[in-house]
């Protein structure tokens, strides 16, 4: 199936240090997601984005739609080590198709 | 709020068997259902969408006999695999919505090993 191109695929940086990470398709999509997921468990959903353009924040996390609703990128800013994990972008087509359609995850590793 | 369970959260099981895995909503109602499969250090793969009442809807290259999806109320949705084999061995996770269904949200995972 479709796949999102989500860059980059890992992460070394040190507590305290900004992040940003994104994913890019070559199809529209209606809504954006973002979720972490810790080892052995499911994905978390931090951030929704439902509008072209739009800026979201939760807490250190900034998300953003792009303009032309093919990109989206994440932010975290002052990172700490509980931030460590893998996130996931995911696209959604909308109207009545709910599927999502996910990235191939960056893992963040965080030194203290 | 949001809340989605899956039971039992790890499950090994001998060749040949089947193994049935529950997603619940336990806090909101969930027309619509997702079952996932994910291999080690790979992303989610989308197996079959879930609709209360209704037969799943299964992504291609999935084998709807092989997994047998039933969503028989909003708040349950079950996953069985059949005859399951070795390279069933995987990390199983359903995921609801509400009646928009925009908003995902993830089971913790069924970790299911064939031996």
């Amino acid at each position: 199936g479709q796949q999102l191109n989500q860059s980059p695929q890992s992460m070394f940086i040190q507590e305290g240090e900004d992040v940003s990470m994104n994913c890019t398709s070559s199809s529209i999509f209606n809504t954006w997601l973002w979720y972490k997921q810790d080892p052995g468990e499911g994905p978390v959903l931090l951030i929704a984005l439902y509008k072209a353009g739009e800026l979201t924040s939760n807490g250190r996390l900034t998300a953003q739609f792009g303009i032309t609703r093919k990109d989206s990128f994440l932010n975290i800013s002052a990172s700490i080590p509980s931030d460590v994990g893998i996130y996931f972008c995911a696209g959604q087509g909308g109207g009545s198709n709910y599927k999502l359609t996910f990235g191939k995850g960056t893992l963040l590793t965080v030194n203290p | 709020g949001a809340v989605v369970s899956q039971h039992p959260s790890r499950v090994i099981c001998k060749s040949g068997t089947s193994v049935k895995i529950e997603c619940r909503s336990l806090d909101f109602q969930a027309t619509t259902m997702f079952w996932y499969r994910q291999f080690p250090k790979q992303s989610l793969m989308l197996m079959a969408t879930s609709n209360e009442g209704s037969k799943a809807t299964y992504e291609q290259g999935v084998e709807k006999d092989k997994f047998l999806i039933n969503h028989a109320s909003l708040t349950l949705s079950t996953l069985t695999v059949t005859s399951a084999h070795p390279e069933d061995s995987s990390f199983y996770i359903c995921s609801a919505g509400d009646r928009d269904a925009y908003e995902q949200y993830f089971g913790p995972g069924t970790r299911l090993t064939v031996t």
